[in-house]
């Protein structure tokens, strides 16, 4: 079993509306949580981290932490086409290295 | 406040042949950390530097090896390549490592022929 899990997608969402990308974890004292955007060709970039359960905001982004599910999510709302990119959740593993899942494709359809 | 800085940005070498990638970490930043990205694997975890010492270590050959410098900057070295270690190698800084962000440079891409 991998340490962070994604679906690869490619996930298609029509301009302007919300993009859901979803991931899991399994080690369960993963304290805390990435989403990176990748684009083709460039390094991930960081976009949200989020420490807590619960929601958190910015911008047009909201990541969402469930430990006791151990899962996490990224939603975008008001999707753009600059938004089609990787997005790469991450966690911290236990040995404090931070742990990328495989990545999910994002493309958005204008 | 600049960037993490990878050198080379491009490197081709031959099978068996060794090399030495360089990362400078953000200013301030004590924390350096190598991935491996390829197609089919993603980005996989190499090391962690911390204060010149390896604190993490993943799941690669010992021909993966690196050190850091007391002003923070990192080198990673492979030795005999081969033609499966041809990918993007992203080192990424952090302030103290573990719980805080990474920032990623913008790669070395290597390929082994």
């Amino acid at each position: 079993q991998k340490e962070v899990e994604q679906n690869s997608g490619p996930l298609s969402v029509p301009e302007g509306a919300i993009a859901s990308l979803n991931c899991t974890y399994s080690d369960r004292v993963s304290q805390s949580f990435f989403w990176y955007r990748q684009y083709s060709g460039k390094s991930p970039e960081l976009i949200m981290s989020i420490y807590s359960n619960g929601d958190k905001e910015d911008g047009r982004f909201t990541a969402q932490l469930n430990k006791a599910s151990q899962y996490v999510s990224l939603l975008i709302r008001d999707s753009q086409p600059s938004d089609s990119a990787t997005y790469l959740c991450a966690s911290e593993s236990s040995a404090s290295k931070i742990i990328f899942g495989s990545g999910t494709r994002l493309s958005i359809r204008p | 406040k600049a960037g993490v800085t990878q050198t080379p940005r491009y490197l081709i070498k031959t099978r068996g042949q060794q090399v030495t990638l360089s990362c400078s970490p953000i200013s301030g930043h004590r924390s350096v950390s190598w991935y491996q990205q390829t197609p089919g694997q993603g980005l996989q975890f190499l090391f962690e530097y911390f204060s010149e010492t390896q604190r993490n270590k993943g799941n690669f050959p010992g021909r993966f090896s690196g050190r850091q410098f007391s002003n923070s900057r990192s080198e990673m070295n492979v030795s005999t390549l081969e033609l499966g270690d041809s990918a993007l190698y992203l080192c990424a800084s952090t302030p103290t490592g573990g719980s805080t962000e990474a920032f990623f440079g913008q790669g070395t891409r290597l390929t082994v022929v």
